[in-house]
């Protein structure tokens, strides 16, 4: 069965600074999907950025990318230029690819910005 | 696109009252997940449908616990009866393709007492 971990509960990052929030997953599937979600106070379920396996270029959305490691089976989410917005809690997510297949997340970090 | 609609919001009941929570997928999307969210167990998949068919219910709970979606446009979720322990957001969301994430709905807030 697929496994993801996220084994730091919390972090905490001051304003404009960059954060590394780290996640592993265990599969012996070659191709599959990874996701960052965000779940903010409003409790809303925010897709932040993806990653195809196949794909070795790291995903990028404005200030969110990834730091894709297949090897080591490793998926950290980098937040760059951090911003009070930002505060949340952050889940990563594990899919395979092909039909029927279901999303595994993550405990999730909580992550607070200071001002 | 109004995105992945839940009904009610927050839900307050008493134990042993039926509980029904209400989700409309986005339109083409071809599959409905139904998570529930709890401070101890995080978020756990209860049960799949694919182009309306179950695929999956080993996350549901027990026997109280029942989903259908008889349309593609509809899924619900029962409690029968409801217990306390299970107070937690219940979320719905919905995908089309494989190498998407899902869309999520706003969730709904269950508080049995």
């Amino acid at each position: 069965a697929q496994t993801v971990t996220q084994s730091q509960p919390e972090m905490s990052v001051q304003e404009a600074e960059t954060v590394t929030l780290s996640c592993t997953y265990d599969t012996s599937e070659s191709d599959y999907y990874l996701f960052w979600y965000k779940q903010p106070p409003s409790r809303q379920m925010i897709l932040v950025i993806r990653q195809e396996a196949y794909k070795q270029q790291n995903a990028t959305e404005n200030r969110f990318s990834v730091n894709f490691q297949k090897a080591a089976k490793s998926f950290s989410l980098k937040i760059s230029d951090s911003q009070l917005g930002d505060a949340a809690m952050y889940f990563c997510a594990y899919r395979r690819a092909g039909a029927n297949s279901k999303l595994t997340f993550g405990k999730g970090i909580t992550l607070s910005v200071r001002p | 696109d109004a995105g992945v609609i839940q009904s009610p919001r927050h839900e307050v009941t008493e134990m042993g009252q039926e509980v029904t929570l209400r989700c409309k997928p986005i339109s083409g999307h071809n599959s409905l997940f139904w998570y529930r969210q709890t401070m101890m167990r995080g978020l756990e998949l209860l049960i799949y449908f694919n182009n309306n068919v179950p695929i999956d219910d080993s996350g549901m709970p027990e026997d109280r616990f029942s989903a259908k979606m008889p349309n593609a446009s509809f899924s619900t979720l029962k409690i029968q009866p409801s217990e306390p322990r299970d107070s937690a957001v219940y979320f719905c969301a919905s995908a089309t393709g494989q190498g998407y994430g899902y869309t999520f709905g706003s969730g709904t807030r269950l508080t049995v007492v």
